[in-house]
């Protein structure tokens, strides 16, 4: 079956210091992957998608992930932190275009002054 | 905003007692979702639709049922609520599947007491 795994629960950062929020996927054929991220008290944002294509996507707000096929992982980076970046991170997953997506079980991001 | 709204925000309800939520779109999208979020569960599917009157059952969906008879209305009912049904809902909705990515509500937050 289809998981995510999101290997941290809380990762706090230090402001303007590089992150990586990090997903692996269970699957032997090929994906389609997201990450979200929710804001206090708010719903999902889509930050960005990986369909085909480029290994490398670029998503809103200096976001990036990078699609690693061999280690079926799919991490999130952003080179420099703002305050505004602290939020819950979901990394989510589907195995065709037509099955329920799954979504890991979020990284709390706390940016710190 | 996206055009999807949830009805109410919040909602105490007693055990026992059935509980309808509702997820208003404006967008005519056909696809659209209700998970509920859980600390250390990120999000879990309920039930999803494909169309008016077409729904199925996601994997957590005991408990719970759907109806979908105009393309912008997605109702949940809890039919007899428990305390195990204390979470936060959210609906999405999506233009043409999975494969693009979803656009979620700002949630219902939802206390069985």
């Amino acid at each position: 079956a289809q998981s995510v795994t999101q290997l941290d629960s809380q990762v706090p950062v230090f402001e303007e210091a590089p992150v990586e929020l990090r997903c692996n996927y269970s699957s032997s054929v090929s994906v389609y992957l997201f990450w979200y991220v929710q804001y206090p008290n708010q719903g999902l944002q889509l930050l960005l998608k990986y369909l085909s294509g480029s290994t490398l996507v670029k998503g809103i707000n200096g976001f990036e992930a990078e699609f690693n096929k061999s280690q079926t992982s799919f991490h999130l980076r952003k080179p420099s932190v703002h305050i505004s970046d602290t939020a819950e991170y979901f990394c989510a997953a589907g195995k065709t275009s037509y099955d329920k997506v799954i979504f890991g079980p979020g990284t709390s991001l706390s940016v710190i002054p | 905003d996206a055009g999807i709204t949830q009805s109410p925000r919040h909602k105490v309800t007693e055990t026992g007692t059935p509980v309808t939520l509702r997820c208003h779109q404006t967008e005519n999208h056909r696809y659209m979702y209700w998970y509920r979020q859980d600390p250390g569960h990120g999000l879990r599917l309920i039930h999803y639709s494909y169309g008016v009157k077409d729904t199925d059952k996601g994997e957590v969906s005991d408990g719970y049922s759907v109806s979908r008879s105009k393309t912008e209305d997605f109702l949940l009912t809890l039919e007899s609520a428990t305390s195990s049904q204390t979470s936060v809902y959210f609906c999405a909705i999506s233009e043409s599947g999975d494969n693009h990515g979803y656009t979620f509500g700002s949630g219902t937050r939802l206390t069985v007491v």
